[in-house]
């Protein structure tokens, strides 16, 4: 079957980094993605990774680990619009349906 | 920057009516998707569409549920008889190439 863990709740401070973490299983890996949500709104792609290591866009970052089953992103110099729920994603077919996990939601305080 | 786009927005619907949600997909994508979020749940896949034809759908997309694509940018989500439990934020997504999705801003469906 196909699961994937990620915490519920995180807190983080304005200005700081913190890192948001995944884990998942599955039979069939064919990549991993972050979406951001706002309450109430719709997904945002944040990021895909397909193959081990981190891939950098501005202020957000992704790393996956195939073997571990692993991802995580990391967010860098916290602004109070980053509170949000990051859902982590996988593959769960050949179409690109995606998988997603319950989301985290982040709140970032001042 | 192009971008899905939903209507309505917000839909109230009698237990037992016929809804019809629809959506216009980035114009140059060949993959089209739906996906429901019950409210505090997560976002779950219903079906994906390519080629005129669904292409996968999952456990939730029951006889009640149907997809189609009219002409050559509406893609549409009918529910025949609504039950409270269809009770939902309802997101359209669509794909270039088969892998990254975007998505519309939703509807939000209220079975009563």
């Amino acid at each position: 079957g196909q699961n994937i863990d990620q915490p519920t709740e995180m807190t983080a401070t304005e200005g700081a980094i913190v890192q948001i973490n995944c884990t998942y299983q599955t039979s069939g890996f064919n990549g991993l993605f972050w979406y951001q949500q706002h309450a109430g709104e719709a997904p945002t792609f944040l990021s895909y990774n397909v193959l081990d290591g981190l891939e950098e866009k501005g202020r957000f970052s992704s790393f996956l680990s195939r073997s571990k089953g692993y991802s995580y992103l990391l967010l860098k110099e916290l602004q109070m619009k980053d509170s949000a729920s990051y859902l982590c994603a996988m593959y769960g077919g050949s179409q690109g349906n995606l998988i997603f996990g319950k989301g985290t939601k982040l709140s970032v305080k001042p | 920057e192009p971008e899905v786009t939903q209507t309505p927005s917000h839909q109230v619907t009698q237990m037992g009516q016929e809804v019809i949600l629809r959506c216009v997909p980035i114009s140059n994508h060949l993959y089209f998707y739906w996906y429901r979020q019950i409210l505090g749940q997560k976002v779950e896949f219903l079906v994906s569409f390519y080629n005129n034809e669904i292409s996968e759908k999952s456990e939730i997309f029951d006889d009640q549920f149907s997809v189609e694509r009219p002409d050559g940018s509406n893609f549409t989500l009918k529910i025949r008889s609504t039950k409270l439990e269809d009770s939902a934020m309802y997101f359209c997504a669509s794909s270039q190439e088969g892998r990254v999705a975007f998505f519309g801003q939703g509807t939000r469906l209220t079975v009563v």
